[in-house]
């Protein structure tokens, strides 16, 4: 099956630090989607973007297919953007999605 | 909000026993997915079902099972549950069989003791 790596593994800022998290995939995809795991647990959708560019505040996104990579930028990062956040991807066999192990991102005040 | 509808949010039983996972789709949609989240495996896919059919499965024990019934809504029933199952599981909806925007509720989280 398809393999997703993110990097980085850990990642600590203070507060108001912009931050870039890359995802990279091992085979053409029909889907990618960046979602952000509160401490609660909740996975919150940040981004559907199998590719181009997208903008959402002070996130944005940029998923190159062609390349096989995605980045998603934090920008002036706040305590409450700490948490996880996972890159999945949807084979063009299917629309399951299949997981990365996640970026632990960590802002202090 | 997404839509997604997951009952119950937490479930503490012992081991042997069996649980069912209640998932209530995002109106329109059709495709159901289940997804385990536990410590030392990360998100793992485990079954979709597209309009009352099974569509894809992952890795889903022989011990765990799950449908999709005509109002859409979905349950995964674990039976003969052991210490390891203990995790949060997760349903997400997406409208079509093969592509689009999965959405995901806010998950059960299922102790063993």
């Amino acid at each position: 099956g398809i393999q997703v790596e993110q990097s980085p593994p850990d990642l600590i800022l203070q507060e108001g630090a912009n931050s870039t998290l890359r995802c990279n995939f091992s085979d053409s995809v029909n889907n990618l989607q960046w979602f952000h795991q509160n401490p609660w647990g909740q996975l919150i959708n940040l981004f559907y973007i199998p590719s181009g560019t997208k903008q959402n505040g002070r996130l944005s996104a940029t998923t190159v297919a062609t390349e096989r990579y995605s980045l998603l930028y934090i920008s002036s990062s706040q305590t409450t953007d700490s948490g996880v956040y996972f890159c999945a991807v949807g084979e063009t066999s299917g629309s399951r999605l299949t997981f990365g192990e996640g970026t632990q991102l960590t802002v202090n005040p | 909000d997404s839509g997604v509808t997951q009952t119950p949010k937490h479930l503490i039983t012992a081991t042997g026993q069996r649980v069912t996972l209640r998932c209530s789709p995002r109106s329109g949609d059709l495709s159901v997915y289940w997804y385990q989240q536990s410590l030392d495996q990360g998100l793992q896919f485990l079954i979709q079902y597209y309009n009352g059919e099974e569509r894809a499965k992952g890795n889903i024990l022989e011990r765990f099972s799950a449908q999709q019934f005509p109002d859409l809504h979905s349950e995964l029933n674990l039976s003969s549950l052991e210490l390891g199952d203990s995790a949060l599981y997760f349903c997400a909806s997406s409208v079509g069989q093969k592509t689009g925007e999965l959405f995901f509720g806010e998950g059960s989280r299922l102790t063993v003791l």
